[in-house]
């Protein structure tokens, strides 16, 4: 079936550094990417989605990346702060059933920005 | 705007039991859909709805049923637990143009932890 892989599943930067994760998609015909965090004990919330006919996204600190051909997508956070520590899943449109646009994530990356 | 309400929030079980997750929205979205999270797995479709009267599953659809009857509400019914379905539970909406589906971001209501003895 499809999936969706996410890389690193754990990430420890120091406070001001820069934070990437990683995300591979297998469907061609996905077209909406989104990125949610989780903090602990909460529920997911979108940071930052990106659709296929754009290459890349920023929203302050954060930024996502497309590139269609090789069927990966990025997040990126510049100036990273303790409030950053959360969980990040990427995610990826699927057609599934009679429906486009369900999501399928990836398993999630930790990250921890250490003061 | 409550958002997205899900009762209750915990829940033990023997297995074999029976029960009915609980899930309301008041967005007037049309697209709903459960799914659970486990650790390492991330989150998983369980089933999904593109508006009152539809419903169809997901990635791991087995051992839940769902019905759709008003746009507002979207029960999960485990029909006989099994340990394997100790989880946390998500139910999530979108705006849904023409019942095509989710076509944006997700809101999740608060997750309701089950576990199954």
């Amino acid at each position: 079936g499809e999936n969706v892989e996410q890389h690193p599943s754990t990430l420890s930067v120091q406070e001001g550094d820069s934070a990437v994760i990683k995300c591979t998609y297998s469907d061609s015909a996905s077209n909406y990417f989104p990125w949610y965090k989780q903090e602990l004990g909460k529920r997911p919330q979108l940071i930052i989605d990106i659709r296929s006919n754009v290459g890349e996204k920023k929203d302050q600190r954060i930024a996502v990346t497309l590139n269609k051909t090789a069927k990966h997508f990025s997040l990126h956070i510049t100036e990273t702060q303790p409030e950053d520590s959360a969980v990040y899943f990427c995610a990826a449109s699927i057609y599934y059933g009679g429906s486009q646009g369900n999501l399928i994530f990836g398993k999630g990356t930790k990250l921890s920005v250490k003061p | 705007n409550a958002g997205v309400t899900q009762t209750p929030k915990f829940q033990v079980l023997k297995t074999g039991q029976s029960m009915t997750l609980q899930c309301a929205q008041d967005m007037n979205h049309e697209y709903m859909s459960w799914y659970r999270q486990d650790p390492g797995m991330g989150l998983r479709l369980i089933h999904y709805s593109v508006g009152a009267g539809i419903t169809d599953q997901g990635e791991v659809p087995n051992g839940y049923n769902v019905s759709r009857s008003t746009t507002e509400d979207f029960p999960l019914r485990l029909l006989s637990a099994a340990p394997s379905q100790t989880s946390v539970y998500f139910c999530a909406s979108s705006y849904s143009a023409s019942g095509r589906g989710n076509t944006g971001e997700l809101f999740f209501g608060e997750g309701s932890r089950l576990t199954v003895l």
